[in-house]
């Protein structure tokens, strides 16, 4: 099946500074990607819908200004917390469409985001 | 209302006895698809076993099948012969339409906890 990865694995940071997330389809060009969040023991929330060469289309609640979604390749999208507060950590995932021939979205393995 | 439940919390069972895990979901469109997905502690999430909404068969993956009662509006998910490496989360997910490129939406989950 496809694979995309997700760097980094894990990061921790100071409450104020920016944190960037990136997406990867490794064999297989990816028009959508999706960003979920995962709070503990809770379900995934979709964030934002990331189409190459395009806005990303936010969902309800989700801040477009602290949460900076670019597509700007095939293969590439990138999640940036801005000025990050405690109450942002929590486990983002992102997944990626694939046309043809697998026509299937395929999941990342996550980012865990802790902010002191 | 919620697109998709999941009543169950946590269900425990024994090694190599089956369990079902419950679903339903709530949509008016006619073409959609049901999902199940196993998240370990590691966070990743691992493809189960999907279900088109015009799919006639139940499906089956190996020791997982999918109870599918469309007139009820459920997806419960059945593992035969549990295995001690199941113990996980599982997730029921919905994707509403036609399209393979939409966002999935997710019940809370249910964690599985399995004993030898």
């Amino acid at each position: 099946g496809a694979v995309v990865s997700q760097h980094p694995s894990r990061v921790i940071c100071k409450s104020g500074t920016s944190v960037k997330i990136e997406c990867r389809s490794l064999d297989f060009q990816a028009t959508t990607m999706f960003w979920y969040r995962q709070f503990p023991k809770q379900s995934l929330m979709l964030m934002a819908t990331s189409n190459e060469g395009s806005k990303a289309t936010y969902e309800q609640g989700v801040e477009k200004d602290k949460f900076l979604i670019n597509h700007a390749s095939l293969t590439l999208s990138t999640l940036t917390v801005t000025s990050a507060h405690p109450e942002d950590s929590s486990f983002y995932i992102c997944s990626a469409y694939s046309g043809a021939p697998y026509n299937e979205q395929f999941f990342g393995p996550g980012t865990r985001l802790t902010v002191l | 209302a919620q697109k998709i439940t999941q009543t169950q919390p946590g269900m425990f069972v024994q090694e190599k006895e089956a369990v079902t895990l419950d679903c339903t979901y709530d949509t008016s469109d006619q073409s959609y698809g049901l999902f199940w997905y196993k998240q370990p502690s590691s966070g990743e999430m691992i493809f189960l076993i999907y279900q088109g909404s015009y799919d006639e068969q139940n499906a089956t993956e190996g020791r997982y099948s999918l109870n599918f009662q469309k007139a009820r509006k459920s997806a419960n998910l059945v593992i035969s012969a549990s295995q001690l490496g199941d113990s996980a989360m599982y997730f029921c997910a919905m994707r509403e339409g036609r399209q393979a490129g939409t966002a999935l939406i997710f019940g809370k989950g249910t964690t599985l906890s399995v004993s030898s």
